[in-house]
């Protein structure tokens, strides 16, 4: 798997965008950038997904630079049950496991 | 609810005795995995399996650990002659596409 690179830690406000981080300069050109979230206590839960244009669903969007190495997933308006550890995987092709790292844990305040 | 299950959601075990944890995938999907999360760490994998048949097993899975998913259906993770490092939380995913639902896991305290 493409190595990604997250922050540690990041705190937000209520109702603000939370812009993640996200490098994987190693990616290849058939690496999708996936994106998962683990709220205490519970299994991880999926977020989006992307290969080289922007995309955006009902939890978040997700941006992804030009030249793939790096990209940026938002949530627009972070409610309090957003607090959670963010991971953000680039998987081999047509290797449907998942390989997490430490992830960035997010603290959304009031 | 037709999310994944898993069963049981806690089990404290003595050291030495077997386990066995099972997982009930979203129905029609293909694709079954084990995850073994410690504290403080993402989840790491253990092993996957495409219908009945099991296609890779993690380094971690070490001969005391058996999965199976008979008829492609249910899956068992069984632990033989459990040991306090098997502490952990195990958590069960299924798929049929990329994006993989996640069970609520079973955590294991090995006393």
């Amino acid at each position: 798997d493409a190595k990604t690179t997250q922050p540690t830690s990041m705190d937000c406000a209520e109702g603000r965008a939370a812009n993640l981080p996200c490098n994987h300069s190693t990616i290849s050109g058939n690496e999708y950038v996936y994106w998962y979230r683990q709220i205490h206590s519970q299994g991880p839960q999926y977020i989006i997904h992307g290969l080289k244009n922007n995309e955006t669903n009902e939890m978040a969007s997700l941006i992804i630079t030009e030249d793939r190495k790096s990209s940026t997933l938002i949530l627009p308006h972070a409610t309090l049950r957003d607090t959670a550890v963010y991971y953000c995987i680039v998987p081999l092709p047509d290797d449907y496991k998942l390989s997490f790292g430490a992830g960035t844990t997010v603290t959304v305040r009031a | 609810d037709t999310g994944v299950s898993q069963d049981p959601r806690h089990k404290i075990t003595k050291r030495g005795q077997n386990v066995t944890f099972r997982c009930d995938p979203i129905s029609e999907h293909n694709r079954l995995y084990w995850y073994r999360q410690t504290l403080g760490q993402g989840p790491e994998f253990l092993t996957y399996f495409q219908n009945e048949a099991q296609l890779e097993k993690s380094r971690l899975l070490s001969d005391r650990f058996s999965a199976e998913r008979p008829k492609g259906s249910f899956s068992t993770l069984e632990i033989q002659r459990t040991e306090q490092g098997d502490s952990a939380m195990y958590l069960c995913a299924s798929s049929r596409t990329v994006e993989a639902f996640f069970g609520q896991g079973t955590r294991l305290t090995v006393v």
